[in-house]
């Protein structure tokens, strides 16, 4: 089963407007991250935030947490037409050490216009 | 530095056949995740290797199986394929922390 859910399920912006997409889970976490996916190739972290942090910056990326809602928001500034793919929000929980397996949303599909 | 590698790109079986996909971890790594990925979904989580032996499963049948070998590469296994069994299988590596890193996956057929 998937833990994640992300808001909106596709997103259609300019190039150059920012893109936010949201994501819930359900059960306490380690930390969050976020993945993108360039038509069904393989996932690139984009970033991750632990239990313990509420905003996290990596260039023109933005993800905050809230653990008491269980949500978070990644935000995309300046978008461009290579930002077009699947974001991923993906949960890890807390287990003996290292790193644990993850669970996955459905993702939110991003198309950027030119 | 070589990212995470997975082998073969593409594969396709028949119903009832047995397929073995092969993972090389990025290089210092110790720990391997596998994960499917069903057309229009997010990843599974399959199941987790560390020195060698597993240390994590999700919610996948005994027909899939795993391997990790002392080089940290890993091999995924499964019998007795269904159709539901097409889809991405993603591997997954990380070194004792929480970034994991992954490959381009194999696309798996069932037919």
């Amino acid at each position: 089963s998937q833990q994640g859910e992300e808001d909106p399920q596709a997103l259609s912006i300019q190039e150059g407007e920012n893109a936010t997409m949201n994501c819930s889970y359900k059960t306490s976490i380690n930390n969050l991250q976020w993945y993108r996916q360039n038509s069904g190739r393989g996932l690139v972290h984009l970033i991750l935030i632990r239990s313990n942090e509420r905003e996290k910056h990596s260039g023109r990326l933005r993800v905050t947490l809230d653990t008491s809602k269980k949500s978070s928001s990644l935000l995309i500034t300046a978008s461009r037409a290579a930002d077009t793919a699947s974001y991923f929000c993906a949960t890890a929980g807390y287990s003996g050490g290292g790193a644990d397996g993850l669970t996955f949303g459905k993702g939110t599909h991003l198309i950027i216009q030119p | 530095d070589a990212g995470v590698t997975q082998s073969p790109t593409h594969l396709i079986k028949t119903r009832g056949q047995q397929v073995t996909l092969r993972c090389s971890p990025k290089s210092g790594h110790d720990t391997v995740s596998w994960y499917q990925q069903a057309l229009g979904q997010g990843p599974q989580f399959i199941f987790q290797y560390y020195e060698e032996e597993e240390r994590q499963r999700g919610n996948f049948p005994d027909r899939f199986s795993g391997h990790q070998f002392p080089n940290y590469s890993s091999e995924l296994n499964v019998n007795a394929l269904l159709l539901g069994d097409s889809a991405l299988y993603l591997c997954a590596s990380s070194y004792s922390g929480d970034t994991q890193y992954f490959g381009p996956g194999t696309r798996l057929t069932v037919l």
